[in-house]
């Protein structure tokens, strides 16, 4: 079974650009997670979604946003870049919402200059 | 809430020595504890995890972690390292109910010298 998949790999944009990541879940799994990793501020979720619907949102501006299709791949927008906005973004998908373990993609590297 | 402290920011052993890496949870209701561990420029790859069934828990890679209610502990042990063992480890945990959510610790560097 293919794991998580994440595009693009990395990213470099300017202060002030908009930028959309995109997650595509393990088969069948129909949650997907995202998480941001910095150094400074370590692993933190950003936000769940479940059947295109969002579960859990964590403690992030509304700058940082994110959709999900019926297909259960995910996106993830984050508008009006901050320098402090470059990090790892990971995200994870789980079969059943509340139930299950999460599985990791490789992350997005995106650098804001 | 739930949280998770992990003690000792880097930890560095000798190949074939022990591996202890420290993990100490807080949790208002009996939580679910993972251990995950990332490579390089890599994702978060699952070792093992506790949901409540067997409280010694063993993972991939010759891992394993014992959950200690009493001591609000789920440190992770490896009998002998692996030059390939090397990499940053993750303590997390969430509620049963909520496994979508993870906490993360702050993670542990792990050198492995020959």
């Amino acid at each position: 079974k293919a794991g998580v998949t994440q595009t693009p790999r990395y990213l470099i944009k300017t202060r002030g650009q908009q930028v959309t990541l995109s997650c595509s879940p393990i088969s069948g799994h129909r949650s997907v997670s995202w998480y941001q990793q910095t150094p400074g501020q370590g692993l933190q979720f950003l936000f769940e979604y479940f059947s295109e619907t969002q579960r859990n949102k964590g403690n992030f501006p509304g700058r940082f946003s994110g959709r999900q299709f019926s297909n259960s791949r995910s996106e993830m927008n984050v508008s009006t870049l901050e320098l402090g906005d470059s990090a790892l973004y990971l995200c994870a998908s789980s079969g059943l919402a509340g139930y299950d373990t999460q599985y990791f993609g490789p992350g997005t590297r995106l650098t804001v200059l | 809430a739930q949280s998770v402290t992990q003690l000792g920011s880097h930890v560095s052993v000798s190949e074939g020595a022990l591996v202890l890496l420290r993990c100490n949870y807080s949790s208002s209701v009996p939580p679910y504890l993972f251990w995950y561990v990332q490579y390089p420029n890599q994702g978060l790859q699952l070792l093992l995890k506790y949901t409540s069934a067997a409280t010694l828990v063993k993972g991939i890679n010759g891992f394993e972690a014992e959950f200690k209610k009493s001591e609000t502990s789920f440190h992770l042990t490896k009998p002998s390292a692996h030059m390939s063992d090397a990499a940053e480890y993750f303590c997390a945990v969430t509620r049963p109910d909520n496994t979508d959510k993870l906490i993360f610790g702050t993670g542990t560097r792990l050198q492995v010298f020959p």
